[in-house]
Parts: C-alpha cells; structure tokens; sequence
C-alpha cells in the first residue's frame, strides 16, 4: 500500500534560517502529493502541491519538488519566520481518493 | 458561511456511550474522509464517502459507523466509545477531478 515517511521532528530554527523538511513516499503509479500546514488549534489547511514528477509546487515563500526517481518532495523555505511555527505533514494521493500522510514534522521558529 | 465545518469542536464523554461528530460542507463536493489524528501517526483515514449514500472502510474504521444521505453531511458515531477513541478527529471533502482535500477545524473528543 502507499506510505509517507516524513523528517522526524522537532525542528527549532531561528528565524531567517534555510528550512528542509525531508519526505519521501512508496506509492504505485503516479500519485499526487502535498504539504499541509497545521497551526496550532486549527485544522489542516493545504500549503503546496505537486501532480507530476518535476512539478514544483510553490507557496507563501515554501516550495517542493516532486522528485519521481529519488520518490521525494522535499519541502524547503529559504528564511523562516516565527509566523510559520507550525506542525508539516506530507502527504500523497495515488488512484483511491483518500490522503495518506507522514506522521508530521513540527517547526518551532525562534526570534 | 461557506466551507466545512465540524461540531462540536470539543467533547467529552465516558467510556460505553454513543457520540456523533457531525460534519457539513457547502461546497457539494462528492468526497468526504474521516480521520483520527494522534500523535506519531499524522493522520489516519477512518471511512470515507465517494457519493450520497455510498462509504468505505479506511485504514482503522472499527468502533465507528458513518452515514451519508446527504450529499453535504457526513456524520462520525462512536457506538460505544472507548478510551483508545480519545482523540482530534477531522473532516475533509474533496471535489470530483480535484486532487486535493480541504479540512474542517477539528473535534477534540476525550473519552473518560
């Protein structure tokens, strides 16, 4: 069956540091993939996403690559903000409707 | 107001009594999911709907029942509830053709 396998966290960054958070995926076929951003209290809400291999999903300064021959999506921001403190899941939709997600990745940005 | 939305958001309850987690959507989306989130395992599917009237099993749908006779609701019973089901539950809907999902705020349902 498909799986996600995410970045193990927490991360605490400073603010204005690089950001990676590392997922990769086991999926049969050519499965869509996601990051969803999750505030604190809230629900999930969708960052970026990506629908085929070497398509760069791009948002609110993140972005990812959907990496076929690596099964990869990375997601990355170049200067972080305490504003973007936050749990990250990966996620991925092959040929059933429903998500499967990585177990989340929590971000703490440090001023 | 358009969107999903799930009440209640918060819910206790003890240990052998049925609960129902509501979900509604303004969107008319075909497909609706349940999932359980608990910590160190992200999101797990419990049922979801393809269409009124039409559900299927996810990944850890034991102790729940789901119905759809609308196409804008989707309601989560835990027949009888149990301490293991102690958790934030969410609702998603995703349009026909559309790969994404979008999720309601959340139930925080804690089982005494």
């Amino acid at each position: 069956g498909n799986s996600v396998t995410q970045m193990e966290g927490p991360v605490t960054l400073s603010e204005e540091a690089f950001l990676t958070i590392n997922c990769t995926y086991t999926a049969t076929g050519y499965p869509s993939l996601f990051w969803y951003v999750q505030y604190p209290g809230e629900g999930l809400q969708l960052l970026l996403k990506a629908t085929k291999a070497d398509d760069k999903g791009s948002n609110k300064g993140f972005e990812a690559t959907y990496r076929k021959e690596t099964t990869s999506f990375h997601l990355e921001k170049g200067s972080v903000q305490v504003s973007d403190s936050a749990v990250y899941f990966c996620a991925l939709r092959g040929s059933a409707r429903q998500l499967t997600f990585g177990s989340g990745t929590q971000l703490t940005v440090l001023p | 107001d358009a969107g999903i939305t799930q009440s209640p958001r918060y819910k206790i309850t003890e240990t052998g009594r049925q609960v129902t987690l509501m979900c509604h959507q303004t969107w008319s989306h075909s497909y609706m999911f349940w999932y359980r989130q608990d910590l160190g395992h992200g999101l797990r599917l419990i049922y979801y709907s393809a269409a009124a009237d039409i559900t299927d099993k996810g990944e850890v749908p034991d102790g729940y029942v789901v119905s759809r006779s609308k196409t804008e609701n989707f309601p989560l019973t835990l027949e009888s509830a149990t301490r293991s089901q102690t958790s934030v539950y969410f609702c998603a809907s995703s349009e026909e053709g559309k790969a994404e999902a979008f999720f309601g705020q959340g139930t925080r349902l804690t089982v005494v």
